[in-house]
């Protein structure tokens, strides 16, 4: 089934730990997105990638790194876990500019 | 500063109609979006609104003033599942979403 793939699906997390999130799409999307979600606050952007080899900051890029070597992978990176980096992380795809974006079913990170 | 508003939460009844309004101030505009998402689950896509007027999907439509910054997710013959939080979306000048903070919908029977 094509879609987007997020691993893992929840972890709880010690504070100043490094963890990586996991994003893989099959569609052969250009563009990726990492979004975090909060109650009350909407979805926030953290990194973004246009293209293969190709990265940008989002809203709310601090404490997070990503990478884009292929087409297909986007993982976001927690260099050094803290407390308010507990959240549902989301990441997104699409074909490019006016089109919509496809979820992967999210991670739920509680970092303690 | 870019902002999207949409009401915080609503309540309507089992086979009623249901209108959720969204207003936007961005920099630029590449078209609207609404999105269902459902507890616990990821958004999905509902419609898209580049051009003034009304978009119609089954029991769903949008509706998209460019002029007056204003949108509409209009909800017919409501159905318990539509129970979600509806999140509208423009795409901005930079073609990245802007997202509102979503509207609660409840549906009672």
């Amino acid at each position: 089934i094509a879609g987007i793939t997020q691993v893992p699906t929840s972890q709880i997390l010690a504070a100043g730990r490094r963890m990586t999130l996991r994003c893989t799409q099959d569609m052969r999307h250009n563009a990726m997105y990492w979004y975090r979600q909060d109650l009350g606050l909407g979805l926030r952007l953290i990194h973004y990638s246009n293209t293969a080899g190709t990265t940008g900051k989002g809203e709310v890029p601090d404490g997070y790194s990503v990478s884009r070597a292929n087409t297909d992978d986007f993982p976001l990176t927690l260099a050094s876990a803290v407390p308010s980096q507990t959240s549902v992380y989301f990441c997104a795809s699409s074909e490019g500019t006016g089109d919509g974006y496809t979820f992967g079913s999210g991670t739920r990170l509680t970092v303690v | 500063g870019q902002n999207i508003d949409q009401p915080t939460e609503m309540t309507a009844t089992e086979g009623a109609i249901v209108q959720i309004n969204c207003t936007y101030q961005t920099s630029g505009f590449n078209g609207l979006f609404w999105y269902q998402q459902h507890a616990g689950e990821a958004p999905t896509f509902l419609s898209y609104n580049v051009l003034d007027g009304l978009e119609e999907k089954g029991r769903f439509s949008s509706f998209l003033s460019r002029s007056k910054g204003y949108s509409y997710l209009l909800l017919k013959e409501l159905q318990m599942k539509d129970s979600a939080s509806y999140l509208c979306a423009v795409l901005d000048s930079n073609y990245q979403l802007i997202w509102g903070a979503g509207t609660k919908l409840i549906i009672k029977p």
